[in-house]
């Protein structure tokens, strides 16, 4: 199957600085890119589509001022957590689909990255 | 907006032994896609299986298949000679054929499985 990672896998960080978090398809070109915010024991909840070239689609709730994603290219998507606070301490997971919107392709996850802002 | 509900929050099984996980689904649309995942303690969310809504044919891997009811918008996991390796989260996801592939995902089930 088609590999996706995220760097770094894990991240501790001070209130009120900034978190970048990458998401890589290696051996696949991925028009499409989403990511989810996972409590533990809790499911995954999508946080925004990302289409390269284009500006993140944002679920309703999530503040994009905070949660800054950029899909520069077709291997690449970035999420940026700006002015994190202890709240934003979780798992984050991308995920990334070969096709657009008629997508019949499978989507495939990336290992996630552990947030914990102090 | 669709929903997916996974009413069982736990379940166990003796390794060896059958177990089916339940998922409904809720949906206007008559053409879409589910699947079943798995999140081992890794937490890498593992694709298990999956099911085109047009296909009436339940979809199969290995030990794991699907009891699929689009009437009554229903899609069960069995797992058939349960291994210690299958404990994990499972979660019932639902996607719409025109949706840039954007996941529903249900609550999850933890299974256990003991030996």
């Amino acid at each position: 199957g088609a590999v996706v990672s995220q760097h770094p896998s894990r991240v501790i960080c001070k209130s009120g600085t900034s978190v970048k978090i990458e998401c890589r398809s290696l051996d696949f070109q991925a028009t499409t890119m989403f990511w989810y915010r996972q409590f533990p024991k809790q499911s995954l909840m999508l946080m925004a589509t990302s289409n390269e070239g284009s500006k993140a689609t944002y679920e309703q709730g999530v503040e994009k001022d905070k949660f800054l994603i950029n899909h520069a290219s077709l291997t690449l998507s970035t999420l940026t957590v700006t002015s994190a606070h202890p709240e934003d301490s979780s798992f984050y997971i991308c995920s990334a689909s070969r096709s657009g919107r008629l997508s019949t392709d499978t989507q495939y996850f990336g290992p996630g990255t552990r947030l914990t802002v102090l | 907006a669709q929903t997916v509900t996974q009413s069982q929050p736990e379940m166990s099984v003796q390794e060896a032994e059958t177990v089916t996980l339940s998922c409904t689904y809720d949906t206007s649309e008559s053409d879409y896609y589910l699947f079943w995942y798995k999140q081992p303690p890794s937490r890498q969310m593992i694709l298990v299986i999956r099911q085109e809504a047009y296909k009436q044919q339940n979809a199969t891997e290995n030990r794991f298949s699907v009891n699929f009811q689009k009437a009554a918008k229903s899609f069960s996991l069995k797992i058939s000679d349960s291994q210690l390796g299958d404990a994990a989260m499972y979660f019932c996801a639902y996607r719409s054929r025109t949706s840039y592939g954007k996941l529903t995902f249900g609550q999850g089930t933890i299974l256990t499985v003991h030996p």
